[in-house]
């Protein structure tokens, strides 16, 4: 089975500071990617790697980054975070383009 | 924009009937097309992947995709309580990011 961990399922941090949100995936999915949930706006693409070191932006990347320096690993930095960053964060994984996505348990994230 | 889009419902149908949830999509060019279940503060999990028009079955589950049209829809027999969740409906291209559309929510009433 695949498996996607994500480091924390609940975090609260302060505005302005930064934050990392770790994901590990151990099946050597080429791809990895990082959404943000919120009620009514459905799952948005933040940012998507293809392989090593290679990021994408998605359709929000503005207030994040991400670093991919291997391959199970990919990691999305809040700069500084702000309290309209405050949303459910989901990684997930695919072994190739069009294919399935599996998605980790997602970390609710409280900005204050 | 390429957009998914589905009714946000609820949709509340009893145990024992057939749930049909429907997608449309904007993109002509898309390819692979999916369907996830989501249960409150959980993350999403895959139900069914279709790529090709027409029906594909999988057990209580039935994926049907028109293309030409450009909708998707998913069909569950025998509803069951346990299939309440909201469903979302995602659809992919030929490059590496895939659309999700809001979800639709399901009520199996007992």
């Amino acid at each position: 089975d695949v498996k996607v961990t994500q480091s924390s399922r609940y975090l609260v941090k302060r505005t302005g500071e930064k934050v990392f949100l770790e994901c590990v995936q151990d099946m050597d999915h080429e791809n990895m990617f990082w959404y943000r949930q919120d009620p009514g706006l459905g799952l948005r693409l933040i940012y998507f790697s293809y392989d090593v070191k290679m990021k994408e932006k998605g359709d929000i990347p503005e207030g994040y980054s991400v670093s991919r320096e291997k391959k199970e690993r990919f990691s999305l930095i809040l700069e500084s975070a702000s309290t309209n960053q405050t949303s459910m964060y989901l990684c997930a994984s695919s072994p190739s383009r069009r294919e399935t996505q599996y998605f980790g348990p997602g970390t609710r994230l409280l900005v204050l | 924009q390429k957009e998914v889009e589905q009714n946000s419902g609820p949709l509340s149908v009893p145990e024992g009937a057939i749930a049909s949830l429907n997608c449309t999509y904007s993109d002509r060019g898309s390819q692979s097309f999916f369907w996830y279940r989501q249960y409150s503060g959980k993350s999403p999990e895959l139900i069914m992947s279709i790529y090709s028009n027409g029906d594909k079955e999988d057990g209580r589950f039935t994926a049907q995709l028109n293309k030409a049209s450009q909708y998707v829809s998913l069909l569950i027999r025998d509803s069951q309580p346990s299939d309440s969740a909201t469903y979302l409906c995602a659809v992919s291209g030929g490059g590496f990011k895939t659309i999700f559309g809001a979800g639709t929510r399901l009520f199996v009433k007992a």
